[in-house]
């Protein structure tokens, strides 16, 4: 999982701001997600992405946008319709040979 | 669609006992189960997982079991060390060879006292 990344680690939003969370990962997978971690939640998933310029909403899709226009990116864009955005985001990626996901180190977003 | 309830959600041992860690799931064409480890502020981290032709699987002092029949599945980690102490979280899913969606238990806070 050395092989995902995320910036940038902490990102501060301001009220009716649109953000965007970076996605890349070196793994050559072809699947990637995004899921969002509040405590005592769990992971939820937002969007997932099988394949480049396709992607499927999550349990979570209302108020996020992506894009899948290169295979080792999957950006996420936090619009100022998500009232709630303040939580810890991970994506992770896997491969459509093996079950495993693997995670990046996460991004911190805060509301200012 | 399926659903995984994890417990119990905080956990404390003493180092040197095992600690024990149950999931059930409801969709019972789930047929992958990870489980992960993360430690504060940190990314999860794979620490094993099991498939459902499999009963049990160990690595070092991890183990998981599966019971499909009754569709729960449990994580045991044995002589417990402060470097355990984490979050650990299940997941279940239904693998189809390139479709994957993992669905979460909601963590257990495992606290190893030394």
């Amino acid at each position: 999982d050395g092989g995902i990344t995320q910036s940038p680690k902490y990102l501060f939003r301001k009220e009716g701001q649109n953000v965007t969370l970076s996605c890349e990962q070196n793994l050559n997978h072809d699947a990637m997600y995004w899921y969002r971690q509040d405590p005592g939640q769990g992971l939820r998933l937002i969007y997932y992405s099988q394949i480049v310029n396709d992607f499927q909403k999550g349990d979570i899709a209302e108020g996020y946008s992506v894009s899948r226009e290169k295979k080792e990116s999957f950006p996420l864009t936090v619009t100022s319709a998500q009232k709630n955005p303040t939580a810890f985001y991970l994506c992770a990626s896997g491969s459509h040979h093996q079950e495993t996901q693997y995670f990046g180190p996460g991004t911190r977003l805060l509301v200012l | 669609g399926e659903n995984v309830e994890q417990h119990p959600s905080t956990l404390s041992v003493q180092e040197g006992d095992s600690a024990v860690i149950k999931c059930t799931y409801s969709d019972s064409a789930s047929n992958y189960f990870p489980w992960y480890k993360q430690e504060l502020g940190k990314r999860p981290q794979l620490i094993i997982d099991i498939r459902s032709n499999v009963g049990e699987k160990k690595d070092q002092r991890i183990a998981v079991t599966l019971n499909k029949t009754a569709k729960h599945f449990s994580l045991h980690i044995t002589e417990t060390q402060p470097e355990d102490s984490a979050v650990y979280f299940c997941a279940a899913s239904n693998w189809e060879g390139g479709s994957e969606k993992l669905v979460f238990g909601k963590g257990t806070k495992l606290t190893v006292n030394p």
